[in-house]
């Protein structure tokens, strides 16, 4: 159907909270990224799965962070114990496969750390 | 591990002039080489990519790119720029490992393009 959504659009949590992020790719897609964009930077890796398997979560800057994709659709991020440094840009992008096939971005949740 | 310097953080430039965009990048293993831009509220889009052949590649928008291995360079250049290009432009690297690469971009630090009327 449509491109990548992610919900929500925008969250303010305060310090100490957890949050979830949602991610839906696009119908068909095998593979899903996650990444994180601090303001002024570029995005920065965070993790990925191939179906519901997550093969590299090497960008994870901490325990606190979690993600899941458990019927290989689907995507969360979840977030333990939220620091005002997690305040960012997470982008959620899904391709048909490996590195030759394009990935398509969602608009991204913006993250506000209280 | 692969890293990405894009060299100019702003770059303004006066609608219908040339611009370009420069780009480095640094890895130990082959990689792919793309340009993304991001319109303010949205995603990031696909540009243009290089995988393999001609060095030369042509994306949307009239923005075209030049892989130079020598130099370690994939710049982002556009003959004529219109108001609408005014937007933050990624340049992203994947490690090309034979076909068993999944993808994971490395980004450099973006530039801003504002075209003047």
């Amino acid at each position: 159907g449509a491109g990548v959504s992610q919900s929500p659009r925008y969250k303010v949590a305060k310090r100490g909270q957890d949050v979830a992020l949602r991610c839906d790719p696009i119908s068909g897609h095998v593979s899903l990224f996650w990444y994180q964009q601090a303001l002024g930077q570029g995005p920065e890796f965070l993790t990925y799965f191939q179906n519901e398997a997550q093969l590299d979560k090497s960008g994870l800057p901490s325990d606190r962070f979690f993600a899941e994709r458990p019927e290989g659709s689907v995507s969360t991020l979840k977030i333990q114990r939220t620091q005002q440094e997690d305040s960012a840009v997470y982008l959620c992008a899904s391709s048909w496969g490996l590195a030759t096939y394009e990935q398509y971005f969602g608009p991204g949740t913006r993250l506000t750390v209280t | 591990a692969q890293s990405v310097t894009q060299l100019d953080s702003q770059v303004p430039v006066f609608e219908e002039a040339p611009v370009e965009l420069r780009c480095n990048y640094s890895s130990s293993v082959s990689v792919y080489l793309f340009w993304y831009v991001q319109y303010p509220n949205q995603g990031l889009q696909l540009l243009l990519k290089y995988l393999s052949g001609s060095t030369l590649v042509k994306g949307i928008n009239g923005f075209e790119a030049e892989f130079n291995k020598s130099q370690t360079s994939f710049h982002l250049r556009k003959p004529s720029v219109h108001i609408s290009d005014t937007a933050e432009y990624f340049c992203a690297v994947s490690p090309n490992a034979g076909g068993t690469s999944y993808g994971k971009l490395t980004f450099g630090q973006g530039t801003i393009l504002t075209v003047h009327p």
